[in-house]
């Protein structure tokens, strides 16, 4: 079955110092998607980032990246250079192979910015 | 990235009443929506596949009598709670694959928060 998990419920980090939210994934599927969203306070749930299972080199946008290790099954954000509107909720989801564009997702992980 | 609206971003209404949501992909089509709810300090719970023409699919353990869902057409999906009750008070939320590139990417209307008295 496909799991993800996110094993920080909660973290606190300085702002401008850079973050890790760790995402580890379970899948049998050959070919799969890696996702990244943010929830501010507001509810809206932002996409952040997306790494493919076969892409070769680690996925970046602006001040995140995704740390993928396709052996460890893990998939975390880093965020550089924190800042304080960086403070939400982040999940991460996958998308199998047959999901029929379905997620499946991650318990989260609240983060705050400390100034 | 693609945008997804989401209407009325709050309601509060009468126990037994019906609340109608609606779901809108702004500038690409969708055939298929997704229907959310969310719990306080909870990941998202999938509550439905809303296939544009045809029944949606419902996830087990949610009475499709009593969420509605109809996808009229292919920017335009609806999520009614029919004779809402305070336990029906949540957060919904809607999400629509962007089609225009490979990686299938869900973008998230902004949510409803709904609160049955």
């Amino acid at each position: 079955a496909q799991k993800i998990t996110q094993t920080q419920p909660g973290m606190f980090v300085q702002e401008k110092e850079a973050v890790t939210l760790d995402c580890t994934y379970d899948t049998s599927d050959p070919s799969y998607g890696l996702f990244w969203y943010k929830q501010p306070s507001s509810g809206e749930m932002i996409f952040l980032i997306y790494q493919g299972s076969y892409d070769q080199q680690n996925a970046t946008e602006g001040r995140y990246s995704l740390n993928f290790q396709k052996a460890r099954k893990s998939a975390n954000l880093v965020i550089s250079a924190s800042q304080l509107g960086d403070s939400a909720m982040y999940f991460c989801a996958m998308k199998g192979l047959d999901s029929n564009y379905q997620l499946i997702w991650g318990a989260g992980t609240k983060l705050i910015i400390k100034p | 990235g693609a945008v997804v609206s989401q209407h009325p971003s709050w309601v509060i209404c009468k126990s037994g009443t019906s609340v109608k949501i609606e779901c809108r992909s702004l500038d690409f089509q969708a055939t298929t929506m997704f229907w959310y709810r969310q719990f306080p300090k909870q990941s998202l719970m999938l509550m439905a596949t809303s296939n544009e023409g045809s029944k949606a699919t419902y996830e087990q353990g949610v009475e499709k009598d009593k969420f509605l869902i109809n996808h009229a057409s292919l920017t335009l999906s609806t999520l009614t709670v029919t004779s809402a009750h305070p336990e029906d008070s949540s957060f919904y939320i809607c999400s629509a694959p962007s089609t225009s590139d490979y990686t299938d990417t869900q973008y998230f209307g902004p949510g409803t928060r709904l609160t049955v008295l």
